[in-house]
């Protein structure tokens, strides 16, 4: 069974760091890409970042270009996002999504986790 | 960049109805097109891939299509369960881009 499991949030003043971490099991996963996608609350949708199974590929959203940084370690199979320079509009459930292969299309989430930005 | 325009934002229709959501691009995606079900305190359910292509478990009410800048997602016949917000996700050029959603309840 694929589960993604994503730990790290928490309360952070403005200007703080904080790092998100998503736990995979139950597939290969460095074959597949990931990417993490954030939800305000109330509010849509907003993807953040990808990166492809072999870290060669990496993009993000203008939103966060310069303030976030993705990786993972496919020995651990775990995906991260260090988000520094953090704003109140940071505040958002942060989730870890599997990238099917098509499309660019996330067949599998995870939870998510809360992240506060406030002072 | 690229603009991806989702409507209604919201809807309201009768079980048994067919329900239409679309996106619109400002340029052409190929097929690069997405569309999630979000329910209410539940994370997003991936529904359709590459424009038409039903993921596997979806119910075959949920259809998919368009090509280019115009895509359309169709629910043949509403049931109660569809109660969901449905978002768009297009590709392009190095981009990830959500539509803004479609709430949809039941009238």
């Amino acid at each position: 069974e694929v589960q993604l499991v994503e730990s790290g949030g928490g309360l952070v003043q403005p200007g703080g760091s904080l790092r998100l971490s998503c736990a995979a099991s139950g597939f290969t996963f460095s074959t597949y890409a990931m990417n993490w996608v954030r939800q305000a609350p109330g509010k849509g949708l907003e993807w953040l970042s990808y990166i492809n199974g072999g870290s060669s590929v990496i993009y993000y959203a203008d939103s966060v270009r310069g303030r976030f940084t993705i990786s993972r370690d496919n020995a651990k199979n775990s995906l991260y996002l260090q988000m520094n320079s953090l704003r109140d509009e940071d505040t958002a459930v942060y989730y870890c999504a599997r990238d099917c292969g098509d499309s660019y299309a996330n067949d599998y989430w995870g939870q998510g986790t809360l992240v506060t930005v406030s002072s | 960049d690229i603009q991806m325009t989702q409507s209604p934002s919201s809807l309201s229709a009768s079980i048994g109805d067919r329900v239409t959501i679309t996106c619109r691009a400002s340029q052409g995606i190929s097929n690069y097109l997405v569309w999630y079900q979000q329910k209410p305190g539940k994370v997003p359910k991936l529904l359709i891939y590459a424009a038409s292509t039903l993921q596997s478990g979806v119910p075959s009410r949920f259809s998919g299509s368009g090509s280019g800048t115009d895509f359309t997602l169709t629910i043949s016949s509403l049931q109660p369960e569809d109660v969901a917000t449905y978002y768009c996700q297009m590709y392009n050029s190095a981009l990830i881009t959500f539509g803004q959603g479609t709430r949809l309840e039941i009238k």
